[in-house]
């Protein structure tokens, strides 16, 4: 299985600021990646597919870039609505593989 | 807006076996692109990819769990259904279903979970 790393695993930021997220893989996996967004007691939501591409309905301020076995996903002038915990997805080859997640606080 | 509902019985005891379901409504599960997939996430951990299916049958398990795991889909109830054996603590976990689409960039396919359900929880224990 592709082993799929994230950091950090928790983070504290203000509104306004830009968040960046860490993601690696175990192998390279070409742009095979996608970002997705889950707050408590909601369905998880994608974010960000093929490492860079922004879901339709995304506001702009989330972008991704990377490829091969490291990844980013930056959320520039943070909101508070972003309080969240951030995932990874390898699509690459199956079984299908996620980060441990990232938690980020709004302060 | 196609929406997914899990539903099941909360608690199981050990060596049982789980049975979960996923509802679709605003929309049918009949596809020629969509998987239906199920993911649990324990406390503390990532999420795990359990395994997909489509409407024709065709499926794929993850191989840490596959020898336990069965998945089917009734059509005519727009339902996906999820069968795990001889459970232990260690399958406590939220249990979504999720629909897998293709996402087409230029000529490059990506597979993306674009619709989740909220998940149902599951405890194993006597």
């Amino acid at each position: 299985d592709i082993q799929m790393t994230q950091s950090p695993s928790s983070l504290s930021a203000s509104v306004g600021d830009r968040v960046i997220i860490s993601c690696r893989a175990s192998q390279g996996i070409g742009l095979s990646l996608n970002w997705y967004q889950h707050k408590p007691g909601k369905a998880p939501k994608i974010l960000i597919y093929g490492a860079v591409n922004l879901q339709s309905g995304v506001p702009s301020r989330f972008s991704g870039s990377g490829s091969g076995t490291g990844f980013t996903l930056t959320i520039s002038n943070v909101q508070s609505e972003d309080c969240a915990t951030y995932y990874c997805q390898q699509s690459n080859s199956t079984p299908w593989t996620f980060g441990q997640g990232t938690k980020v606080e709004i302060k | 807006q196609v929406q997914l509902q899990e539903s099941g019985p909360g608690l199981v005891k050990p060596s049982q076996t789980l049975s979960l379901t996923c509802t679709v409504s605003g929309g049918s599960i009949i596809s020629d692109i969509y998987y239906w997939t199920w993911i649990r996430q324990s406390a503390g951990e990532g999420p795990k990819w359990i395994g997909r299916i489509n409407t024709s049958g065709a499926t794929t398990y993850n191989p840490s769990l596959n020898s336990r795991v069965t998945m089917s889909v009734d059509t005519s109830k727009n339902q996906i259904f999820l069968k795990m054996t001889s459970v232990t603590a260690a399958d406590t976990a939220l249990y979504y279903c999720a629909r897998q689409t293709v996402l087409m960039v230029l000529a490059d396919r990506n597979y993306v979970l674009d619709v989740w359900g909220q998940g149902t929880a599951v405890i194993v224990s006597s």
